[in-house]
């Protein structure tokens, strides 16, 4: 089962900030947050791990509130490079190394 | 960073028509790759986890025997479309992980191939 990603788009001017969430039914070992340009391959941003552990962009934070099985990702102060559609992608504990993408967010950042 | 590369980035074929699609990591040893499909404003919906040097694990849906995967090395898996149909058209994309350099599990993903079925 797909985790659930929201809002689906999102536009900003440069600048603003927003927030992408990605919620899962079943217990997560770690979240892995992805970028793909049209027409591209994804590019790896960040992976939360349960417990705590992080590792990934400078410029982009997230967070992993094991609670609630939900991962956040935030943009500040977008830029023009942030365009794209963002992927979340689950690893749940018992499903070994695999990951489950949730729906995208498409995002795009305005002059 | 770790690097995938895929070939070829694109394909046109007839119908009925067998494609082969490798999948090879540049800089690192990759014991496990990953391919995807991905049709437009969709999200990647993963087909099989190939594992180097034994048979691939298919998920729920896909058929082993249109979807042939061979992990014949740590560097190398390829991806066999057999008898090609028009539903097959899609972009395809492999990952791999470098488990040596990182015990994480971030995959690093190929340029990925478009695969167009006429």
């Amino acid at each position: 089962q797909q985790p659930v990603q929201s809002p689906q788009a999102v536009i900003l001017r440069e600048g603003e900030d927003a927030v992408i969430n990605c919620s899962s039914s079943k217990a997560l070992y770690s979240v892995h947050w992805y970028r793909q340009k049209h027409g591209e391959a994804p590019v790896f941003l960040m992976i939360l791990l349960k417990g705590g552990e992080q590792k990934g962009h400078d410029k982009i934070s997230a967070s992993f509130n094991e609670k609630k099985q939900q991962s956040s990702l935030y943009l500040t102060a977008s830029q023009l490079s942030y365009s794209g559609t963002y992927f979340c992608g689950t690893e749940w504990i018992a499903a070994g190394n695999k990951l489950t993408f949730g729906g995208g967010t498409r995002v795009l950042v305005k002059p | 960073g770790a690097v995938v590369s895929q070939h070829p980035s694109r394909v046109i074929c007839k119908s009925g028509t067998s494609v082969k699609i490798e999948c090879r990591s540049l800089d690192f040893q990759a014991t496990t790759m990953f391919w995807y499909r991905q049709f437009p404003k969709q999200s990647l919906m993963l087909m099989a986890t190939s594992n180097e040097g034994s048979k691939a694990t298919y998920e729920q849906g896909v058929e082993k025997d249109k979807f042939l995967i061979n992990h014949a090395s740590l560097t190398l898996s390829t991806l066999t479309v057999t008898s090609a149909h028009p539903e097959d058209s899609s972009f395809y994309i492999c990952s791999a992980r470098d488990i040596v350099a990182s015990s994480y599990n971030e995959q690093f993903f190929g340029p990925g191939t478009r695969l167009t079925v006429l």
